[in-house]
């Protein structure tokens, strides 16, 4: 049972250069999100989406764009990068939407030169 | 208002010791408490989840939250190396962990060394 699972781990882009983080979840959740976590910051909501084909926006959503066409799937685009968008990105799942009942992936570390 | 304020630490203990780590709010409408654990370079994980005010223990761990004082805290008992990693409290006023004024607010975290 993998979990929680985010590709790529690591990611070096030039800014204006645009890519594509996947979070995949094997536990048939409803619910998904996406957090960056910056240095001296606490974590903060993206995007989020509460079922296949639904998404939302979070605390800080812009310059980003998320897609949810499959249940066990969440991606989050990038398409012109800049160096405030450095960051440690967290793909998060639940299966109804209750705090508590997070299950966050391992983290995709993104740095933009 | 969602700030919640964590020391960042690092706070390092010996083996053995018990830990207490705290976060404070301003937001009188939390009413819902999580303490997750975070290693180096891992996602966080849910330690401890309370609803208002009280105690709330499993094992070695125990959560405890004022509302009054707006204050709540993590105790770890015999500390171990183990034990070693970032601490993240986070708080919500409503069940529903979506974003908006009801999303989760986390604290930054409080990084933690436990020395063998």
């Amino acid at each position: 049972n993998a979990g929680v699972t985010q590709t790529p781990k690591f990611r070096v882009l030039k800014t204006g250069q645009s890519m594509t983080l996947l979070c995949a979840q094997d536990m048939n959740h409803e619910y998904m999100y996406w957090y960056r976590q910056d240095p001296g910051m606490g974590l903060r909501l993206i995007h989020y989406s509460v079922g296949e084909g639904t998404t939302a926006k979070g605390e800080v959503p812009d310059g980003y764009n998320v897609s949810r066409l499959k249940k066990q799937n969440f991606l989050l685009g990038l398409e012109s990068a800049a160096p405030s968008q450095t960051s440690v990105y967290f793909c998060a799942s639940s299966r109804s939407g209750r705090v508590g009942e997070l299950f966050f992936g391992e983290g995709s570390r993104l740095t933009v030169l | 208002q969602k700030e919640v304020e964590q020391d960042p630490g690092p706070l390092s203990v010996p083996e053995g010791a018990i830990v207490s780590l705290n976060c404070t709010y301003s937001n009188s409408a939390f009413q819902y408490f999580m303490w997750y654990r975070q290693y180096s370079r891992k996602g966080p994980e849910l330690l401890m989840y309370t609803y208002s005010s009280g105690n709330k223990e499993d094992g070695r761990f125990t959560a405890q939250v004022d509302k009054s004082s707006k204050y709540i805290s993590l105790f770890i008992r015999d500390s171990q190396p183990s034990d070693s990693a970032t601490y993240l409290c986070a708080m919500s006023a409503s069940s529903y962990s979506g974003g908006g004024a009801d999303g989760l607010t986390f604290g930054k975290g409080t990084h933690l060394i436990i020395q063998p």
